[in-house]
C-alpha cells in the first residue's frame, strides 16, 4: 500500500540551484495537486493537474513548473531557487478534481532549505 | 474568496476528556468537507469527508457535524488519548471543479 510517494524527502539548495520534486501514486487517481505548508499561512496549492495531460496554477504558481508526466507521476521543478521557496511540499492525489466525494491522499513530503 | 478558520490555534486536554474541534468557512456553497490529522513531520491523513448533503459523519471515536447555512463544523472527539496529538486541519470545496481551501489547524495535546 505505497500511496503517494515523495521524493526527496529532504533537500538543501543554494540559491540559483534548480531541482526536481518527484511524485508518484498508484491508485490510478485522475487528479494530482502539489501544495506548500508554511507555518502561520497553513496549505497552500501550487499547481495541479486535473487529469494527464493538463496542468493548472493553484494559489501560488511563481517560480514553479509542473509536469504530468503520465497518469502516476507528477513533478513539481524549481528552476532557480530562492530562500522564499523554503518550505514543507506535499504531493496529493485524488480520484476526480472536485467532486462530492472527493477525498485527498498525501505524501510524507519534502522538507526543502534554501540557503 | 472561501476563507476557512479553525480557533483555537492549539488546544491542551487531559486524557479522557471528551472535546470539540471548530471550524468555519465563508461560503456555505460547498461540495464537501473534510477533517485530516497530521502528525508531526508526516503528510496529512484524511479521517472524515462529509458531502454538503448530509449532516454527519462518524468513525470509532471520532464524528464530524456540519451546518452549511451557519458555515460551521465540528470534530468531536470522544475519550481523547495521547495517541490523539496531532494538528487537526479541515477543508472544504467549493463548486464544481474546484480545489480544497484548507484552514490553518488546530495543534491538539492530550496530555497523559
Amino acid at each position: 500500500n505505497a500511496g503517494v510517494t515523495q521524493t526527496p524527502k529532504f533537500q538543501v539548495l543554494k540559491t540559483g540551484q534548480s531541482m526536481t520534486l518527484q511524485c508518484a501514486q498508484d491508485m490510478n487517481h485522475n487528479s494530482m495537486y502539489w501544495y506548500r505548508q508554511d507555518p502561520g499561512m497553513g496549505l497552500r496549492l501550487i499547481y495541479y493537474s486535473a487529469s494527464e495531460g493538463t496542468t493548472d496554477k493553484g494559489e501560488v504558481p511563481n517560480g514553479y513548473n509542473v509536469s504530468r508526466l503520465n497518469k502516476r507521476e507528477f513533478s513539481l521543478r524549481l528552476e532557480s531557487a530562492a530562500p522564499s521557496q523554503t518550505s514543507v511540499y506535499f504531493c496529493a492525489s485524488s480520484e476526480a478534481l472536485g467532486g462530492f466525494n472527493e477525498k485527498l491522499f498525501f505524501g510524507s513530503g519534502t522538507q526543502l532549505s534554501v540557503l | 474568496k472561501q476563507e476557512v478558520t479553525q480557533i483555537p490555534a492549539a488546544l491542551s486536554v487531559p486524557e479522557g476528556e471528551n472535546l470539540v474541534l471548530n471550524c468555519s468557512f465563508t461560503d456555505s456553497a460547498i461540495y464537501n468537507l473534510q477533517w485530516f490529522r497530521q502528525d508531526p513531520g508526516k503528510g496529512l491523513t484524511s479521517l472524515l469527508l462529509i458531502q454538503s448533503s448530509q449532516r454527519e459523519q462518524t468513525s470509532g471515536r471520532l464524528n464530524a457535524s456540519l451546518d452549511k447555512s451557519s458555515g460551521r463544523s465540528t470534530l468531536y472527539i470522544a475519550a481523547s488519548q495521547p495517541g490523539d496529538s496531532a494538528t487537526y486541519l479541515c477543508a472544504v470545496i467549493t463548486g464544481a471543479n474546484s480545489k480544497l481551501t484548507f484552514g490553518k489547524g488546530i495543534t491538539l495535546s492530550v496530555r497523559p
